[in-house]
């Protein structure tokens, strides 16, 4: 069965500390792989898509990086206004054109 | 514009009641989806539509019932929910049902069953 694990389920950070959120997926052919944040009580905002392993993208204070088996978000010393659940969710290679979820990631970054 | 609106913000209904949820974009897109998220968890989906044709139904109660009358709108309507199906319902777009395509996510509508 395709699956998506993120972890930790929750981070507290102090602002300036840097660390990273892992998202592992056991999927039958990667289409694509995404990561999103929401904030609560809102929609998911796209942050970022990677296809392929290897494959690096970097917005602001955030990195995600992907590999065969998994991907991370690298956050790089982080505000509190990055405080938010993180989400992570992979496109699979059947044709089927829908985007499945991991649990995400509660950050909280105090100052 | 580069939003996805939906409205309303919030909703409150009894089991008995006929609601509908609507959603609207305008940015050429042609795939349109509906999710369900319950709190702490992540988005489930419920419907995709592509061109403007149903193309997804994950198993969906007939007690929610989607309708795409153009390729701008998308509406979900409601009929005899239950308690359970309170969450918060969320409608994304994408500019084509191919690969790799990132959806675009309107704030959602916070759904109340009582």
């Amino acid at each position: 069965e395709d699956q998506v694990t993120q972890s930790p389920e929750a981070l507290r950070l102090q602002e300036g500390e840097s660390s990273s959120l892992n998202c592992s997926y056991t999927v039958s052919g990667l289409r694509g792989l995404f990561w999103y944040r929401q904030d609560p009580g809102k929609g998911p905002e796209f942050l970022f898509t990677l296809y392929s392993a290897g494959e690096e993208k970097e917005k602001e204070r955030l990195k995600a990086t992907l590999t065969k088996k998994e991907s991370f978000l690298h956050i790089t010393a982080p505000k509190p206004e990055d405080s938010a659940t993180y989400l992570c969710a992979v496109e699979m290679d059947t044709g089927r054109r829908a985007l499945t979820f991991g649990s995400g990631t509660r950050l909280q970054v105090q100052p | 514009d580069t939003e996805v609106t939906q409205t309303p913000k919030h909703l409150v209904m009894g089991m008995t009641n006929k609601k509908s949820l609507k959603c609207e974009q305008h940015m050429g897109h042609r795939a349109m989806y509906w999710y369900k998220q319950k709190a702490k968890k992540p988005p489930e989906l419920m419907f995709v539509y592509s061109y403007e044709k149903l193309s997804i139904n994950e198993s969906v109660p007939s007690r929610f019932s989607p309708e795409c009358p153009n390729s701008s709108l998308l509406n979900l309507h409601l009929h005899a929910l239950q308690p359970e199906d309170s969450a918060l319902y969320l409608c994304a777009s994408s500019q084509a049902p191919t690969r790799g395509e990132k959806l675009f996510f309107g704030s959602g509508t916070q759904l109340s069953v009582l």
